[in-house]
């Protein structure tokens, strides 16, 4: 398994809290996503990272923000969390990106917004 | 937009039978196409990844083909196991952007 680690694993809060989850991956992979999962729409990408200090929006990034200031950190964070927000959150690595190699997937972590 | 859609949503068949998954993509400029496997509260485990140019690839007892120009792909599970038990979501990485589009997955129970 790849060396993916997503903490926390489960986390409950309450509107308008900010909130940052993190992803750390020991395989020095260059490119880190964000995506988040919820019934009937799948997984869905947030903010990608290809590099260090280098981030990109995906398709559902209003109410997000990122950082990578080192290869192996990956930070998602809710400037003020919403009851919208309530989801599973799923940070991914690849070393090559999409055109030529699979994603590696972290053990997700579940954010309730009361 | 692509879109990528997984029908049915549920599949539960006996164990020992061959199974077949679809998965169909609205914009055929693909770059490839993936099956992932993804167990209650894990995340996603990669299975077989299709390139544009290919028409199958074969692991184990799994086989997943692509028609790409019909935006149709499938995964085919031989002699299936209890084990096989859990949710396969397909995702194809758009021309463009280079980004995974998912489908909302089919959920699959082998009964022992």
């Amino acid at each position: 398994d790849a060396g993916i680690t997503q903490s926390p694993r489960h986390k409950v809060t309450e509107t308008g809290t900010p909130v940052t989850l993190r992803c750390h991956q020991t395989e020095n992979h260059r490119y880190m996503y964000w995506y988040r999962q919820d019934p009937g729409h799948g997984l869905r990408l947030i903010h990608y990272s290809y590099g260090v200090k280098d981030t990109d929006k995906g398709e559902v990034s209003d109410g997000y923000s990122v950082s990578r200031s080192k290869t192996e950190d990956f930070l998602l964070t809710l400037e003020s969390a919403t009851s919208s927000q309530t989801s599973v959150y799923f940070c991914a690595i690849s070393e090559l990106g999409g055109v030529q190699e699979t994603q590696y997937f972290g053990p997700g972590t579940r954010l309730l917004v009361l | 937009k692509q879109e990528v859609t997984q029908i049915p949503a549920a599949l539960s068949v006996p164990e020992g039978e061959n199974l077949v998954l679809n998965c169909s993509f609205t914009d055929s400029a693909i770059y490839n196409l993936q099956w992932f496997r993804q167990d209650p509260g894990k995340g996603l485990t990669s299975l077989l990844l299709i390139q544009s140019s290919q028409r199958e690839q074969t692991s184990g007892r799994l086989n997943a083909s692509l028609d790409k120009s019909s935006g149709r792909s499938t995964l085919y599970i031989a002699a299936s196991q209890p084990g096989d038990s859990a949710t396969y979501l397909c995702a194809v990485t758009n021309f463009g952007n280079e980004k995974l589009t998912f489908g909302t997955g089919t959920r699959l129970t082998i009964i022992p």
